[in-house]
């Protein structure tokens, strides 16, 4: 009964390789996001959705594309990985702007 | 764009010990949150403040929105080992659906 879950957790991938990262809620929300947590673990907000329109786009390179293919979904694909793109992606959601609720994280390493 | 500046960025203390730790912006919010994520977890909220000058306790954690809105601090009593983790701190603006988040407090706790 996992209320936000993300798969996978784990995701080890080569360089130029093309990923996609699931995320799933069950508490009815509207608005999904999606957040990338460096090394340092900063914290930073890359995307929004709410009722499957994008409302937030943080300057995220194009290479990222999210897909909201109803309410309960945001998918997160990644083209032509990057070392750079090593990090933890997670998950979140929320009713409107109400307390967002996290996913456990996906941990993302690409060699 | 919008920042936090959280203190201190890490935190060494015996067991049985009161924590304190803040969050200041150049900016005003109109919600703080205050967030604590778990090694290989999501942040999990821990309390949620919505008018300034609001005192919330949730056990032994309490927090306050600071009168000008730009800061907010959170205070852990007698901490336990079961405290360790990363404390974030996260901002948002009225109406807004992004959290602009601090860099985190690390607290380890020595038995």
């Amino acid at each position: 009964d996992t209320a936000v879950s993300q798969t996978p957790k784990y995701l080890v991938t080569q360089m130029g390789n093309d990923k996609s990262i699931k995320c799933e809620q069950n508490l009815g929300h509207d608005t999904m996001y999606w957040y990338k947590q460096d090394s340092k673990k900063f914290l930073k907000i890359m995307f929004s959705y709410n009722n499957k329109e994008l409302i937030i786009n943080e300057t995220v390179p194009n290479r990222f594309s999210p897909k909201s293919p109803d309410k309960a979904h945001l998918n997160l694909h990644i083209n032509s990985l990057e070392l750079g793109d090593s990090a933890v992606y997670f998950c979140a959601s929320s009713s409107g702007s109400e307390t967002q609720y996290f996913g456990p994280g996906t941990r993302l390493l690409v060699l | 764009g919008q920042q936090l500046n959280q203190s201190p960025q890490s935190m060494f203390i015996q067991e049985g010990e009161d924590v304190s730790m803040n969050c200041t912006s150049s900016s005003i919010f109109n919600t703080w949150l205050w967030y604590k994520q778990d090694p290989g977890e999501g942040p999990v909220l821990l309390i949620a403040l919505y008018k300034a000058g609001e005192l919330t306790s949730n056990g032994r954690l309490t927090a306050q929105f600071g009168i000008t809105r730009k800061d907010s601090f959170l205070n852990i009593s007698a901490s336990i080992p079961s405290d360790v983790g990363i404390y974030f701190c996260a901002g948002q603006g009225r109406g807004a659906q992004k959290l602009v988040f601090g860099q985190g407090t690390r607290l380890t706790i020595n038995p």
